[in-house]
């Protein structure tokens, strides 16, 4: 069973501090990775995507991968009360027809 | 404006009833999917199809059925074997193949049971 585990938390950080949300796999052929956003009672909205070893960044947010060490985190910068959502993180395994894992989610507040 | 269309927004099942959730999308893509969420879970998956008429089982399909007679078109009906269904579902589509499957999501089902 692969398997993806995030800290459900929650996390809670005050405005303007970096969230960082972390993410592990179990399948050390994952390909893809991608970061959802969920608000409470709305659907998931996919905010990163990473492929490569490194960091990507795009405006305030910044995915880092580790394949050696099968590790996905999250980094939002200078946090906004807007922030405040569960972050799920979703792995493509290894294999055409595997299907997207995803993650429990971590619950992120940001106060005010 | 492209994107994937779910109704109703909220649905109650008595015992015994079979209900269909409504999944509609215009991004043309090949794939698409429902999922179900939990409270305080992440997303498990039902039923998946990659081309019209055909369609594949997900981790928890036992009480679900599903069918693909149109690309744009795939709809989940929830049986009377699914003991328990109140969740909030979700239906997503993306592009077949490739590093890039991304997933799209519509707003959401929540389904009671009376």
């Amino acid at each position: 069973q692969k398997e993806v585990e995030q800290n459900s938390g929650p996390l809670s950080v005050p405005e303007g501090a970096i969230a960082s949300l972390n993410c592990t796999y179990s399948d050390r052929g994952s390909q893809s990775f991608f970061w959802y956003r969920q608000y409470s009672g709305k659907s998931p909205e996919l905010i990163m995507s990473i492929y490569s070893n490194g960091d990507k960044e795009d405006g305030r947010f910044t995915a880092q991968l580790n394949k050696a060490s099968q590790y996905v985190s999250l980094l939002i910068r200078d946090s906004q009360p807007s922030d405040s959502a569960t972050y799920l993180c979703a792995v493509k395994p290894q294999g055409g027809s595997e299907k997207l894992v995803f993650g429990k989610g971590t619950k992120l507040t940001v106060n005010p | 404006d492209g994107g994937i269309t779910q109704s109703p927004k909220y649905l109650f099942r008595k015992e015994g009833q079979n209900v269909t959730l409504s999944c509609e999308q215009n991004l043309n893509h090949d794939a698409m999917y429902w999922y179900r969420q939990d409270p305080g879970q992440g997303l498990r998956l039902i039923y998946y199809s990659q081309i019209v008429n055909d369609f594949q089982k997900g981790d928890i399909a036992e009480g679900y059925s599903v069918s693909r007679e149109k690309k744009e078109s795939f709809p989940l009906t929830v049986t009377s074997a699914q003991k328990n269904p109140t969740a909030f579902y979700l239906c997503a589509s993306s592009r077949v193949g490739g590093l890039n499957e991304k997933l799209f999501f519509g707003s959401g089902t929540q389904l009671s049971v009376l």
